[in-house]
């Protein structure tokens, strides 16, 4: 019974490149949320999304940052033409439904733009 | 704005001091308020939701407690292994009716043997 699983673990780009984070949910949970953790700071919302629908983006920034979660495989967050600001841990939670009670987190991925 | 604070930013004590970690909120509308736990590399881990004022939960050294406008872990007798940092949420009351949390920003907790 694997819990969140997000890859990779660790990513390193350079300014200006893509990054594609990828977070496979728990078996049978149809609910993702990703948020992000920059340095001496809390973790922050980004979005919320059910399998093929964004449910809430309110704390997406407006450019370069997208996501998505196909009817198959896992959620992706995409950093387009990333900067030094961009580098974070950045956490998918999951859950079987809709809800704000105690939805299991992955391990993160830590993103460092060079 | 929903905010949630947490107090002391970083907490030392001998292996077996008690202690109370604080977490203070104002989000209108409250539908619960969650305790986390997060080892260092790692994701958080769901610790407790409570949902009431006066509501009480325990896990083993841990047990938090919730009055209208805070909320409080309490340590006892803690052991090197309870080192981490705690983090304490609210979900937005806008937005959505559920999945946005807003969070503190943690208290680390270090327990020296």
């Amino acid at each position: 019974n694997a819990g969140v699983m997000q890859n990779p673990r660790h990513l390193v780009r350079r300014r200006g490149q893509e990054a594609r984070l990828r977070c496979s949910p728990m078996k049978g949970h149809s609910h993702v949320y990703w948020y992000r953790q920059l340095p001496e700071e809390g973790l922050k919302f980004m979005v919320y999304l059910q399998k093929e629908n964004i449910i809430d983006e309110s704390g997406m920034p407006k450019e370069r940052f997208s996501a998505e979660f196909p009817k198959e495989g896992p959620s992706i967050l995409r950093i387009q033409q990333v900067v030094r600001g961009d580098s974070a841990a950045y956490f998918c939670a999951s859950s079987p439904r809709g809800t704000d009670d105690g939805y299991t987190f992955g391990s993160g991925t830590r993103l460092t733009v060079v | 704005e929903d905010q949630v604070t947490q107090s002391p930013e970083a907490l030392r004590l001998q292996e077996g001091e008690s202690s109370s970690l604080n977490c203070s909120y104002t989000v209108s509308g409250l539908r619960g308020l969650f305790w986390y736990r997060q080892d260092p590399g790692k994701g958080p881990e769901f610790l407790f939701t409570l949902y009431s004022a006066g509501e009480e939960k325990e896990k083993e050294r841990l047990k938090a407690t919730l009055t209208k406008k805070e909320s409080f872990l309490h340590i006892t007798a803690p052991k090197p292994e309870d080192s981490a940092t705690y983090l304490c949420a609210a979900p937005n009351a806008g937005g959505t009716s559920y999945g946005k949390l807003t969070f503190g920003q943690g208290t680390i907790l270090t327990v020296h043997p």
